[in-house]
């Protein structure tokens, strides 16, 4: 059965601090990765696609990677306005039309 | 460009009541997908149109029916409520060519 795994729940973490979110994910033929970024009350926005094992991408603070098993995304050095939940998701060669989503670690960045 | 619109933005229904959410994108995109978001469960996928005039089911499709009704457009029917459809809905839509989502400010519904 395909699964997505984000871990942790939730992450408590001081400005600065440096740490890294996990994807984990059970899907036979894998398509593309994808996180996203979700405020309160708000609908996700996308952050990357990743595609292939060993891939990077980079935005600002964030980088995610990818291996065959998961995905992480490292944030260094974050500031309070990274507070967010934080979501992966994935989609299979087969019926590509589907994305199945992780439940998202929930980070909060203290000043 | 407004991007993915919804509405209502809010909603309580008694028990039983029927609705339809809206949803519209204006990025000419093919495909769009209706989700819900429970807590502590991510988003799950209740229906998707993958283009114009075609429909099919997602994770969790019981209790909903959907319409695309041309390419800009697409409505989420609840017929008969029930307490357990209490979520918010979240509208996406997608090019088909990059792959990432867009998605609408969603509408939150409670049903009593």
């Amino acid at each position: 059965e395909d699964q997505v795994t984000q871990s942790p729940e939730a992450l408590r973490l001081q400005e600065g601090e440096s740490s890294s979110l996990n994807c984990s994910y059970t899907v036979s033929g894998l398509r593309g990765l994808f996180w996203y970024r979700q405020d309160p009350g708000k609908g996700p926005e996308f952050l990357f696609t990743l595609y292939s094992a060993g891939e990077e991408k980079e935005k600002e603070r964030l980088k995610a990677t990818l291996t065959k098993k998961e995905s992480f995304l490292h944030i260094t050095a974050p500031k309070p306005e990274d507070s967010a939940t934080y979501l992966c998701a994935v989609q299979r060669f087969l019926n590509f039309n589907k994305f199945y989503f992780g439940s998202g670690t929930k980070l909060n960045v203290k000043p | 460009n407004a991007g993915v619109t919804q509405t209502p933005k809010f909603q309580v229904l008694k028990t039983g009541q029927s609705m339809t959410l809206q949803c519209a994108q204006d990025m000419n995109h093919n495909s769009m997908y209706w989700y819900r978001q429970d807590p502590g469960m991510g988003l799950r996928l209740i229906y998707y149109s993958a283009s114009e005039g075609t429909t099919d089911k997602g994770e969790v499709p019981n209790g909903y029916n959907v319409s695309r009704l041309n390419k800009r457009e697409f409505s989420l029917r609840l017929e008969s409520a029930a307490p357990s459809q209490t979520s918010v809905y979240f509208c996406a839509s997608t090019s088909g060519l990059h792959n990432e989502q867009f998605f609408g400010p969603g509408t939150r519904l409670t049903v009593l």
